[in-house]
Formats: structure tokens, C-alpha cells, sequence
């Protein structure tokens, strides 16, 4: 079946640098890949997406990479600061934005 | 423009008893569907909701059910509740489903004691 998973379950960065957060994915048929900030006490909020045609893109202070060849996929966030401090999902899913596979979850920590 | 609100934000409940949780899409939004997120499990898919129409199902058993209204808002029933169903129940909303993005609300916090 699919599935998404990320290597690492906490990452724990300084202020100021940057940050990757890794997952593998394991449905080739996937049409996007997604990333997520979860804060706590709230809902997935969503950050940017890829669609599966491509191999970069770029947000503000973030950029995603997909690798179809090793079916992976990593989140950027460039000058990290203390508000990124969330779990972050990586998930997958075909043309319906409704129904979407999740990842774990990496919790990342920024150290002042 | 107002965001996906869900209520009750939290509930407490016994084993045996039954509850229903609501949801309110983003105005226009068409698309609604219900994740269930656990320490253990995750975030898993439920179902999906579109133009009063279940369109896509996850892998849970037959007490997870749930409709959705001509005003597109939706709810979801959990009968017979169990201890392993304690869980963050998610709303997601998107305008047709098809390439849009997904908005959550915060969740409802469901402990059945």
C-alpha cells in the first residue's frame, strides 16, 4: 500500500540556520506532495506543495526537492526562526486534495 | 474569510456511548474531509465529503460514519466508542478537491474513558 515516512522524528536547529526535513514516499502514482506545519493545539497548516511533473519549487524561506528516482522528498526552511518551532508532515496524494496519505510528523525545535 | 471551525474543541465520553462531532468548511469550499490524528497511528484519512456524497473512504470500521449537508458542512458519528478511539479528530476543507489545497480546522480532542 502507500505510505510516506520521514527519517528523522526531531530535528534541533540554532536560530539563523538553515533547516532540511527529509521523507520517503513510497507511491510512484502520487500527483503532489505536500509539506505541513502543525503547531500545537492546531490544525495541519499547509506550506507548499510539489506537483509530481516537477522537481523544485520555492516558497518563501522554504523550498521543496523531490527525487522520483530514489522516491524522496525534503523540505527546506532557510534562516530558521523560533516560529518554526512545529511538527512538520510531508504527504501525498492523486488529483483530489481531499483525500491525502500523512507521514509521521519531525518535530523541529529552534534554539534562540 | 473565516476558517474551518469544528465543535465541540473537546469531549469526553465512555466506552459504549456515541458521538458526533461537527464541522464548518470555508464558505465555497465543496470538499470536506475527516483525518483522525494518535500519538501512535498518525494522521489517517477517514473519508471525504463532496456535494453531500461520500467520494473516498479510509480504512476504519463501520462505526466511523459520517454526512455531510447542502450547505456543505459536515459531521462525523462514532458509535460505540472505544478506548483506542480517544484520538484529535481533523476537518479539512478544499474548493473541489481536485488540485486545491487543503485547510484544517483545530481539531476536536475526543478522550473516552
Amino acid at each position: 500500500g502507500e505510505s510516506v515516512g520521514l527519517h528523522l522524528p526531531t530535528l534541533s536547529v540554532q536560530e539563523g540556520d538553515n533547516s532540511i526535513i527529509n521523507c520517503a514516499y513510497s507511491n510512484s502514482a502520487s500527483d503532489y506532495f505536500i509539506w505541513y506545519k502543525q503547531e500545537s493545539g492546531k490544525g495541519p497548516q499547509f506550506i507548499i506543495d510539489i506537483r509530481s511533473n516537477m522537481d523544485k519549487r520555492q516558497g518563501q524561506r522554504v523550498t521543496v526537492l523531490l527525487n522520483k528516482t530514489v522516491k524522496h522528498l525534503s523540505l527546506q526552511i532557510a534562516a530558521t526562526q523560533p516560529g518554526d518551532s512545529a511538527v512538520y508532515f510531508c504527504a501525498e496524494r492523486g488529483t483530489n486534495a481531499g483525500k491525502s496519505t500523512f507521514g509521521d510528523g519531525t518535530t523541529l525545535t529552534v534554539k534562540p | 474569510k473565516a476558517g474551518v471551525t469544528q465543535t465541540p474543541r473537546y469531549l469526553i465520553k465512555t466506552r459504549g456511548q456515541q458521538v458526533t462531532l461537527s464541522c464548518s468548511p470555508i464558505s465555497g469550499h465543496r470538499s470536506v474531509s475527516w483525518y483522525q490524528q494518535t500519538p501512535g497511528q498518525g494522521l489517517q484519512f477517514l473519508f471525504e465529503y463532496f456535494s453531500e456524497t461520500q467520494r473516498n473512504k479510509g480504512n476504519f470500521p463501520g462505526r466511523f460514519s459520517g454526512r455531510q449537508f447542502s450547505n456543505s458542512r459536515s459531521e462525523m458519528n462514532v458509535s460505540t466508542l472505544e478506548l483506542g478511539d480517544s484520538a484529535l479528530y481533523l476537518c479539512a476543507s478544499s474548493l473541489s478537491g481536485g488540485g486545491n489545497e487543503q485547510f484544517f480546522g483545530p481539531g476536536t480532542r475526543l478522550t473516552v474513558l
